[in-house]
């Protein structure tokens, strides 16, 4: 059981909207502690996605967005490509646990 | 250019001990603020934060595994040590070192799959 949830899969069409919610406490996320997502592409490690609760990397498409509000953060992906089928994975800091903390990870299907 | 690389045995007997090192490049693990952390996935399962070290020698452990853990640093080699005893076959998992920055763990290594199994 992942201190932040967030849902086993979504899916969505080429072209359409998905969002991914990451739900944790106040002991986390509603703590004030910034949440960052990582892309995990097939058999590869993991990427930065989002860092600080909305901020994206250079060479992250505009199409994805995060953001926050009291105790989870969401990521949203507009216009839906089939490259951006993955795994992603919410994370924060817990104080409770002293603890670096991620989500147990949502699967996007394209369709 | 940041680079990071795991290395370490692929293949572990139960209750043995795992070390793996994180050999990295384009950064140094004495600039304040900067840390090196280990992460580890089972086979088709979610992501888990081992442990930290950051520059000035602070080392964080996550609370479950903290018996079992120890992460050392040697800045003059660019290396992070990390030593995981009594090796159980649900410890089987593809295990990560990534660049750490204010919480966020930047910049990843490959990975390297570690199996326990006699």
């Amino acid at each position: 059981q992942s201190v932040l949830t967030q849902p086993p899969s979504v899916s969505g069409a080429p072209g359409q909207r998905v969002t991914i919610s990451c739900t944790g406490s106040s002991s986390n996320i509603g703590a004030g502690y910034d949440v960052h997502w990582y892309q995990q592409l097939p058999g590869t490690a993991p990427k930065v996605l989002i860092y600080g609760n909305s901020n994206r990397p250079s060479g992250v498409p505009d199409r994805f967005s995060g953001s926050k509000s009291g105790t989870s953060a969401s990521l949203a992906i507009t216009g839906l490509q089939a490259e951006d089928e993955a795994d992603y994975y919410c994370q924060s800091y817990d104080s409770s646990l002293s603890a670096w903390v991620f989500g147990g990870g949502t699967k996007l299907t394209v369709l | 250019q940041i680079t990071l690389k795991e290395s370490g045995p692929t293949l572990v007997k139960p209750t043995q001990t795992l070390t793996l090192t994180c050999t990295f490049s384009g950064f140094s693990l004495s600039t304040s603020g900067v840390g090196v952390g280990w992460i580890r996935q089972p086979p088709g399962k979610a992501l888990e934060w081992l442990a930290l070290i950051y520059w000035n020698d602070d080392k964080r452990y996550s609370p479950s595994l903290k018996s079992r853990l120890t992460i050392t640093k040697d800045t003059s080699k660019n290396q992070v040590v990390l030593t995981m005893t009594n090796m159980d076959p649900v410890d089987t998992a593809t295990y990560y070192c990534a660049h750490v920055g204010g919480g966020l763990f930047h910049y990843w290594g490959q990975g390297t799959l570690v199996t326990v199994s006699s």
